[in-house]
């Protein structure tokens, strides 16, 4: 099993804050990293697929970064909204797994106040 | 839109009983997956297949059983159902060409066995 690592567990923000999180993952054999949003009462939806080092992704006010010689990925928040509140899953994809085959970090849960 | 869709929302049955939870995805997709998710622990993969009636174990297999006869329709078996195996089971779908495309998900199962 794979330890992939999401950071914070939790975070709470006002609306209108940018915030940040953290998923780590193994930095060798990488293949590809996905995030997914989840909201309370619906099926986890994709947010983005990252394969290159480097990689820059963005939708709407939601963008995320890749760094895989280190082992990390960035998912930033710009100006916060209540419709944010979710929990954020990160997933990595081991380039020895078969079938693409997701190894899903714990989830960072946000909740956006107004 | 992919659309995966799982029997029951929600589902309450007895320890003991053989428990079927059933999964159908309208993409013709190769990959289907079966995950359960309980507080604190992320999503943990039971059982995955990649074509009609193959499967391959996943993190946490015990105590479940698959079925895959159609290519659409993926079925997650409970032998004989225990009260530790109360939680919330989502499937999901994929291309075979896997890590490259994100996975689509149902809106989950939420099995309590008493």
């Amino acid at each position: 099993i794979l330890n992939v690592e999401q950071s914070p567990q939790s975070l709470h923000v006002q609306e209108g804050d940018s915030t940040n999180f953290t998923c780590s993952f193994p930095s060798s054999n990488f293949y590809a990293l996905h995030w997914y949003r989840w909201e309370t009462a619906k099926s986890p939806e994709a947010l983005f697929v990252m394969t290159l080092n480097g990689d820059e992704k963005k939708k709407g006010r939601i963008s995320a970064t890749l760094n895989t010689k280190e082992g990390y990925s960035y998912l930033y928040i710009k100006g916060s909204q209540p419709e944010d509140s979710a929990t954020y899953l990160c997933a990595f994809i081991d380039r020895g797994s078969t079938l693409g085959r997701l190894y899903f970090g714990r989830g960072t849960q946000l909740t956006v106040w107004p | 839109d992919v659309k995966v869709t799982q029997s029951s929302r929600y589902l309450v049955k007895r320890t003991g009983e053989k428990v079927f939870l059933e999964c159908v995805q309208d993409m013709d997709h190769e990959n289907m997956f079966w995950y359960r998710q309980d507080p604190g622990l992320g999503l943990r993969l039971i059982y995955f297949s990649y074509d009609v009636k193959m499967k391959e174990k996943g993190d946490i297999p015990e105590g479940y059983s698959v079925s895959r006869e159609k290519k659409e329709r993926f079925s997650l078996i409970l032998e004989s159902a225990s009260t530790n195996q109360t939680s919330m089971y989502l499937c999901a779908s994929s291309t075979r060409t896997g890590g490259f495309q994100p996975q689509h998900f149902g809106d989950g199962t939420r099995l309590s066995i008493l």
